[in-house]
């Protein structure tokens, strides 16, 4: 069974930093991998969705790396921002089951807050 | 396009009570799920849909039941509420099989007292 984990559950930054959110997965079998974005009280906004061909996707201060080899991706965060603050959560696609793209298995997430 | 839309917002319900929640989009897709959101656990599946008329049970199925009639609705039907399923329940949605994201609706938080 696919674990998602993503550790630490939280993290403070100041302003300005660049800083990287990482999310490791047990079964290197998936076919993408989708980085959300959940702020307090709301539903979750895809960021980035990596293929498993795939070694980064790229939107503007974000950048997504996959190592499938290794089971795990990263969010990178460019010259953060007090508006950057929200939970993220990382979840995969397993490639064997019917109907996968309906299936994610998801991270708990980290819940990020930028300090200005 | 409104997206994926979610109704009610915010439910009480008392045990042993039944109710369904909605859920709707209008994007044309193909794929539509329910996921269940708790503190220290995360996003747990219970049900899924890959078109109208097939559904197919998640990680966590037992006490929900769900048909899917048209493309756009998938309903959630709480049978007989127990404060167990005292959750965040999110619908979501994605155009079908390939490299195609999943997008969520806004919520439905539920009480069960």
């Amino acid at each position: 069974k696919q674990e998602v984990t993503q550790i630490p559950a939280a993290l403070s930054v100041p302003e300005g930093e660049n800083l990287v959110l990482n999310c490791s997965f047990t079964d290197s079998a998936i076919y993408n991998l989708q980085w959300f974005r959940q702020d307090p009280g709301k539903g979750l906004t895809s960021l980035l969705l990596i293929q498993s061909s795939q070694r980064e996707q790229t939107s503007g201060r974000l950048n997504a790396s996959l190592d499938k080899s290794s089971g795990r991706s990263t969010l990178y965060i460019a010259a953060s921002q007090p508006g950057d603050s929200a939970t993220y959560l990382c979840a995969v696609r397993g490639f064997r089951d019917t109907g996968a793209n309906s299936k994610l298995t998801f991270g708990k997430g980290i819940t990020l807050s930028v300090r200005p | 396009n409104a997206g994926v839309t979610q109704t009610p917002k915010f439910q009480v319900l008392k045990t042993g009570q039944s109710m369904t929640l909605q859920c709707a989009q209008d994007m044309n897709h193909e794929y539509m799920s329910w996921y269940r959101q708790d503190p220290g656990m995360g996003l747990r599946l219970i049900h899924y849909s890959v078109g109208a008329g097939i559904t197919d049970q998640g990680e966590v199925p037992n006490g929900y039941n769900v048909s899917r009639s048209t493309t756009e609705d998938f309903p959630l039907r709480l049978l007989s509420a127990a404060p167990s399923q005292t959750s965040v329940y999110f619908c979501a949605s994605s155009y079908g099989e390939g490299p195609y994201e999943q997008y969520f609706g806004p919520g439905t938080r539920l009480t069960v007292t």
